[in-house]
């Protein structure tokens, strides 16, 4: 069965980085992009970008340019997220989402456990 | 870019209650609108994907409806496990925007 695992809680300072990684399995990594969403305490959903494993191709939303890369390492099924120059706005709960296409729709329909970043001097 | 806007923000209901959650898009989507469902701690949830189509597994007591921009998600008769808070998201293009939320309460 599909799974996305996520690495574990991180607490950093401002203007650190972090990198979040997600392990897929149970399908052809390379065959489905990964999303990745953060959602700060309390509030919404916040799509931040893709990456397409096969090619390494990324797509990052406007607001996170120049400071989100999104990596991926296809011998091991993992992407990763890093986030560089941390503010105490980036606190959040970090998620990977598997996209599906159907009849030309897409939507997540896998998504990994969450990975809290905390970030307080 | 486009942007979602659901409507209400908050619901207060009661179990068997027929609840409806509104999703409009700032420009015309097709049918490119998906409904999540998140529960305390947990993930969000695919419950309906092309508007109108439930995910595998998800009961049929909800539904979803529209098309260009106006989308609604309908549970026709609240269970305890529907107390949840349900996301609007649209694909048609990038940026990938989600509604801001609709929290259903325990009337």
């Amino acid at each position: 069965q599909v799974q996305l695992v996520q690495s574990g809680a991180e607490v950093k300072k401002p203007g650190a980085s972090v990198k979040v990684s997600c392990k897929a399995s149970g399908y052809t990594f390379t065959g489905y992009y990964m999303h990745w969403v953060r959602q700060a305490p309390g509030q919404g959903l916040e799509w931040m970008g893709w990456i397409n494993p096969n090619s390494g191709g990324t797509n990052y939303a406007q607001k996170f340019q120049g400071r989100v890369t999104m990596t991926r390492d296809t011998s091991t099924s993992t992407a990763y997220m890093e986030l560089s120059r941390l503010r105490s706005d980036d606190t959040a709960m970090y998620y990977c989402a598997r996209p599906r296409l159907i009849r030309g729709v897409m939507m997540f329909d896998y998504w990994g456990q969450g990975t809290l970043v905390s970030v307080s001097s | 870019d486009i942007q979602m806007t659901q409507s209400p923000s908050s619901l207060s209901a009661s179990v068997g209650d027929r609840v409806t959650i509104t999703c409009r898009a700032s420009q015309s989507i097709s049918n490119y609108l998906n409904w999540y469902v998140q529960k305390p701690g947990k993930a969000p949830k695919l419950l309906i994907y092309a508007a109108s189509t439930l995910q595998s597994g998800v009961p049929s007591r909800f539904s979803g409806s529209g098309s260009g921009t106006d989308f609604t998600l309908t549970i026709s008769s609240l269970q305890p496990e529907d107390f949840a808070i349900y996301y609007c998201q649209q694909t048609y293009s990038i940026p990938i925007p989600f509604g801001q939320g609709t929290r259903l309460e325990i009337k």
